[in-house]
């Protein structure tokens, strides 16, 4: 069966230090993966997607970026956070049919100080 | 740009009851609408998903309705238990027919308490 693992569980960071978090997934191939900011009190925000290794999609201009070294291991990176970075970052993975639901990690916790 | 609404921030119901959550959409034309489950501190979970030409899907106690002219989706859960008490979430699906990229766009949420 696939399995998702994202890490850390929670992190806090201050102002202007760099970020990685890391999601991998098992069990599938060719996912597409998928990275979103859950803020308080508001939905799922899609930050990135991604298709294939090395190919990454925007959705919302911001102080965040996104990679895919391999093809189930996708990062999420910030050169320098900001206040405004801290939330619930989910990442998600897909089979490549269409109509296909999403499947979620547990997340990391961020807050910035 | 989409906006998407689910009818209330939270919801409380009875035990036994049938609880319903409503999600509403404008500006926007998704092949596919899908709900999810979420509990606090955790990634959401998947519970049903229904295209365009569909009216209504049923899984176990779940059944949820989507009306593309009313641009609206019912989600229902009948004989509702305690353990049900989460938020649900409503996702839209790509507007491009065919599309695999599988961009899901969602609405805040409803958080659903039922008491014994």
């Amino acid at each position: 069966s696939q399995t998702i693992h994202q890490w850390p569980a929670t992190l806090v960071q201050p102002v202007g230090s760099p970020l990685s978090l890391e999601c991998t997934v098992e069990g599938t191939s060719n996912p597409n993966l998928y990275w979103y900011r859950q803020a308080a009190g508001r939905g799922l925000q899609l930050l990135f997607y991604s298709v294939g290794i090395g190919q990454i999609s925007s959705e919302v201009p911001q102080n965040l970026s996104a990679s895919r070294p391999q093809d189930r291991q996708f990062i999420l990176s910030s050169k320098k956070l900001l206040l405004s970075d801290s939330g619930f970052y989910l990442c998600a993975w897909r089979h490549r049919d269409r109509n296909q639901p999403q499947h979620f990690g547990d997340g990391t916790r961020l807050s910035i100080l | 740009s989409q906006k998407i609404e689910q009818n209330s921030e939270a919801l409380n119901i009875q035990e036994g009851k049938t609880a319903t959550l409503t999600c509403n959409y404008t500006n926007y034309s998704p092949a596919y609408l899908q709900w999810y489950r979420q509990d606090p501190g955790r990634g959401p979970v998947f519970l049903l998903l229904i295209r365009e030409n569909e009216k209504e899907k049923r899984k176990e106690r779940l059944k949820v309705t989507f009306d593309t002219t009313l641009k609206q989706s019912l989600f229902h859960i009948t004989a509702s238990q305690p353990a049900d008490s989460a938020t649900y979430l409503c996702a839209l699906g790509d507007t491009v027919r065919g599309s695999t990229l599988g961009r899901l766009y969602f609405g805040r949420g409803t958080q659903l308490t039922v008491w014994p």
